[in-house]
């Protein structure tokens, strides 16, 4: 199986600051196709997971371009710039390339 | 809009059987593949099930081999997961979700307990 590390565990961050995520994984997620499939979620309090990029560097619909996705191979980073309080919650990398699917243990997101 | 709205959880006894059920809105149900993915409490986030959009393959993780059943009965939008032989690991919120993982349901919650 693929192995997703994720770090940090948790970042602190003010309003209207960047924050970045680190997203490594145990192989290359370069599938046959030539597309990497590798995925940005949220987890807002009390919610479901929420997509936010597709194939590492593709917002999801209604996304804020404040999220942007990029790597390549087995090291990708989520970056959030002018952070609001909606953005709190836990971000998942998560890798579509093989089966079975696998996500990262997650990075919380709190607001100073 | 697109909805995914699961039912069927509780709490069972170890050893027992639970069939959730996730009902599709706002998209053509048939012509999607359909995941299962479970989160145990304070826990990430664990993928268990595929189904392809004509039922012609499935998947499934290897911590539910065996036990679990994914099927989808394109007529009433419903996809399905029947749980046999429930263990106290198997507790967790399970979310149905589409084929990109980009719509997921609200979770129902499943506890498995003595």
């Amino acid at each position: 199986d693929v192995v997703m590390t994720q770090t940090p565990v948790s970042l602190s961050v003010s309003l209207g600051g960047q924050v970045s995520i680190s997203c490594r994984s145990s192989q290359s997620l370069v599938h046959n196709n030539g597309n990497t499939y590798l995925s940005w979620y949220l987890q807002k309090p009390g919610q479901s997971p929420q997509l936010l990029i597709y194939k590492v560097s593709n917002r999801f619909s209604g996304i804020s371009d404040r999220f942007s996705g990029s790597g390549s191979g087995t090291d990708f980073t989520l970056k959030i710039s002018r952070v609001e309080p909606d953005d709190l919650g836990v971000y998942y990398c998560g890798q579509g390339t093989q089966y079975p699917l696998t996500f990262g243990s997650g990075t919380k997101l709190e607001i100073k | 809009e697109v909805q995914l709205v699961e039912s069927g959880g509780g709490l069972v006894k170890p050893g027992s059987s639970l069939k959730l059920s996730c009902v599709a809105s706002g998209f053509t149900f048939s012509s999607y593949g359909m995941h299962w993915i479970r989160q145990a409490p304070k826990k990430g986030l664990e993928w268990i099930a595929l189904i392809y959009y004509d039922s012609s393959n499935k998947y499934y993780a290897d911590s539910v081999k065996g036990r679990f059943t994914i099927s989808r009965d394109n007529s009433k939008n419903t996809l399905y997961l029947e749980m046999n032989s429930l263990r106290s690991e198997d507790t967790a919120m399970y979310y149905c979700a589409t084929y990109g993982l980009d719509y997921w349901g609200q979770g129902v919650m499943v506890t498995v307990s003595s």
